[in-house]
């Protein structure tokens, strides 16, 4: 059964450098997503991706924020200048259709980051 | 935007008991509310879903239900097994964004 992958599975950095979590979403799959959940806390939609650009985003991805699909297969999210409060879970999805049309979203096992 | 609540934030049940979960959410636009289950180290996946243009969905022996005045969904899971035991996370959407609004998630623990 197709899955979708992450790596790393976990990162330790440095406050103010920059990360970059990787994913490739479900092959035939068109909508790329990235939530977060910091420890004890609710799934967070951060941005959604579809036909090579932003779709949508939510207030917590700001400047310091920023997806690309570099080529056919991964859809990176990056993280320019890391901060404490940017350790959590992340999680990378993809679906067919958008989650507003009830695509069922296929997960990633999740990036642990931790920001030192 | 979209807020969704859970409670219990923790279920404890015996083995072949019910066990019931509750979510609300604020959004009258939201039309679509799946379920995902997290077994510990895993990934969320998908178990059930439902859409606002109908009241329950069942299947085998997970069931949703809906109550579009009140703003509440339920899942429901009969005769529990240790395999159930899980973090589950409701959600919810509204036709034309391209976000879930996730809730905190209930840890669901079956006692053997």
């Amino acid at each position: 059964e197709p899955e979708v992958t992450q790596t790393p599975s976990h990162q330790v950095t440095q406050m103010g450098q920059e990360v970059i979590l990787r994913c490739v979403p479900i092959s035939n799959h068109l909508y790329f997503y990235w939530y977060r959940q910091i420890l004890g806390q609710k799934v967070e939609f951060l941005v959604s991706f579809y036909n090579n650009e932003i779709s949508e985003k939510s207030e917590i991805f700001d400047d310091q924020f920023s997806v690309e699909r570099p080529d056919g297969s991964n859809f990176t999210l990056k993280i320019r200048s890391t901060k404490l409060e940017d350790s959590a879970m992340y999680f990378c999805a993809s679906s067919a259709n958008g989650a507003g049309a009830t695509g069922e979203l296929f997960f990633g096992e999740g990036s642990r980051l931790t920001v030192l | 935007g979209e807020n969704v609540e859970q409670h219990p934030s923790t279920l404890s049940v015996q083995e072949g008991d019910s066990a019931v979960i509750k979510c609300t959410y604020s959004d009258s636009a939201s039309n679509y509310f799946p379920w995902y289950k997290q077994e510990l180290g895993k990934r969320p996946q998908l178990i059930i879903d439902i859409r606002s243009n109908v009241g329950e969905k069942k299947d085998q022996r997970i069931a949703v239900t809906l109550n579009k005045t009140a703003k509440h969904f339920s899942l429901h899971i009969t005769e529990t097994q240790p395999e159930d035991s899980a973090v589950y996370f409701c959600a919810a959407s509204s036709r034309g964004n391209n976000r879930l609004a996730f809730g905190k998630g209930n840890q669901v623990v079956v006692i053997p």
